[in-house]
């Protein structure tokens, strides 16, 4: 099973800043990661595919980079609405998906 | 516009079988090349793949829960299922259901979720 290692767990950011999530593969996932985006109460929403792809529907702030075992999600400038955990998962290992424990974006 | 609601029991109680259904809406669950699939999320596993059903009937399931569920479809009510047997309280969580892209293979909608509680 590949784990997903994202960091840091948690994350205090203040609107308007620039921000970027990390996760690392235990192995090589080539492109395939995607990101999550979940609010309490909520089921996570789909925002970057193929590593660096935005979902239908996805701003642009959001934007996602990084090689075959680190990817990184970058959120240019963060407005109220971002606060959230945000989560990776990697689907390389077909069909076993699996996730990162996710970052918490918190209002600093 | 496509939506998935999960339903069934909030609460079971340990060794006995957890039964829930996903009924989709604003499309049919066989008219595209998609996997539909079960996933859940608990404060101590984070979200963990169950398995899934391709809309030939074919499944997949995590092979550590593997010998416990089963995925079932039924096309004729646009609904999935879930078995999972010999529960405990490391079963409890929210169980969501999810379409998955045939590829690349990520899940781009989502049923809200329902609570399971496995206690006595």
């Amino acid at each position: 099973e590949i784990l997903m290692t994202q960091s840091p767990a948690t994350l205090s950011v203040s609107p308007g800043e620039r921000v970027t999530l990390s996760c690392r593969a235990s192995q090589s996932v080539s492109r395939n990661v995607a990101w999550y985006q979940q609010k309490p109460g909520q089921a996570p929403r789909l925002l970057i595919y193929d590593r660096s792809t935005r979902a239908t529907g996805i701003p642009a702030r959001f934007s996602g980079s990084g090689s075959a075992t680190d990817s990184t999600l970058t959120i240019s400038s963060l407005q109220s609405e971002d606060f959230a955990v945000y989560y990776c998962q990697q689907y390389n290992d077909w069909p076993l998906y699996t996730f990162g424990q996710g970052t918490k974006l918190e209002i600093k | 516009q496509l939506q998935l609601q999960e339903s069934g029991p909030g609460l079971v109680k340990p060794s006995e079988t957890l039964s829930l259904t996903c009924t989709v809406s604003g499309d049919s669950m066989t008219s595209g090349n998609y996997y539909w699939d079960w996933i859940r999320q608990s404060p101590g596993k984070g979200l963990e793949w169950i398995g899934n059903i391709y809309n030939s009937g074919t499944t997949y399931y995590n092979p550590s829960l593997k010998s416990r569920v089963a995925i079932s479809l039924d096309s004729s009510k646009n609904q999935i299922s879930l078995k999972m047997s010999s529960v405990t309280a490391a079963d409890t969580a929210v169980y969501y259901c999810a379409r998955r892209q045939q590829w690349p293979s990520y899940s781009d909608h989502w049923g809200q979720g329902t609570q399971v509680t496995v206690s006595s």
